[in-house]
């Protein structure tokens, strides 16, 4: 029952390097998410997703994409990386019916010099 | 709009003591309401949650009541030790609102002092 993975957990780029975030989740879950969260601070919305095929944007969006090819597999893509994307960025999933909350990954730490 | 307020961090306590952290929300419908924790370096985890008026959601020691007429869902444990420094995380989903997301407060740090 592996439930939220994504990887790499920890990566360091130079900026207007791109990367692409993985994370897979095997609960068949419809809806998953990407946050991140800078240093002492909460969860900012990035991008999500209600099912493949179906994106759409959250509070920061602007320097990612995403695509949800399958319901299992939700990327971000990161292009053109800038010092303001260092962060740890989270993946989450869930069932339809909120209800019983989110999944979260592990995260990923990332660093752009 | 929905929105979760918690109390700003960190929070010190000393082990044994008594815990509270609280969490006001604002809804417009029928919410269901979550704690979760994060410990450091790692992701979030679910601690409890409840989905209607007067439920209390519990787990390891920690307890929080759903009271709709003050808007509250306080998390709470009776004797908290050095393991449970953390940060926690207040959240809500509405039932009525369409938005596909849980609404998150700003998190409280939690240190606890041997």
């Amino acid at each position: 029952n592996a439930g939220v993975t994504q990887t790499p957990k920890f990566r360091i780029l130079k900026i207007g390097q791109s990367m692409t975030l993985q994370c897979t989740q095997d609960m068949n879950h419809n809806y998953m998410y990407w946050y991140r969260q800078d240093p002492g601070m909460g969860l900012k919305l990035i991008y999500y997703s209600v099912g493949a095929g179906i994106t759409d944007k959250g509070e920061v969006p602007n320097g990612y994409n995403v695509s949800r090819s399958t319901t299992e597999d939700f990327p971000l893509r990161l292009e053109l990386a800038a010092p303001s994307q260092t962060s740890v960025y989270f993946c989450a999933s869930s069932l339809r019916s909120l209800n019983y909350g989110y999944t979260f990954g592990s995260g990923t730490r990332l660093t752009v010099v | 709009g929905n929105s979760v307020t918690q109390m700003e961090g960190p929070v010190t306590l000393s082990e044994e003591a008594f815990l509270t952290i609280n969490c006001t929300y604002t809804a417009t419908g029928y919410p269901s309401l979550f704690w979760y924790v994060q410990y450091p370096g790692e992701g979030l985890q679910l601690l409890l949650k409840a989905t209607k008026a007067d439920d209390k959601g519990s787990n390891k020691g920690f307890e929080a009541t759903y009271r709709k007429e003050t808007t509250s869902f306080h998390l709470e444990k009776g004797s908290v030790q050095v393991s449970d420094s953390a940060v926690y995380f207040c959240a809500l989903t509405d039932r009525r609102d369409s938005n596909y997301q849980l609404i998150w407060g700003a998190g409280t740090k939690l240190i606890i002092k041997p």
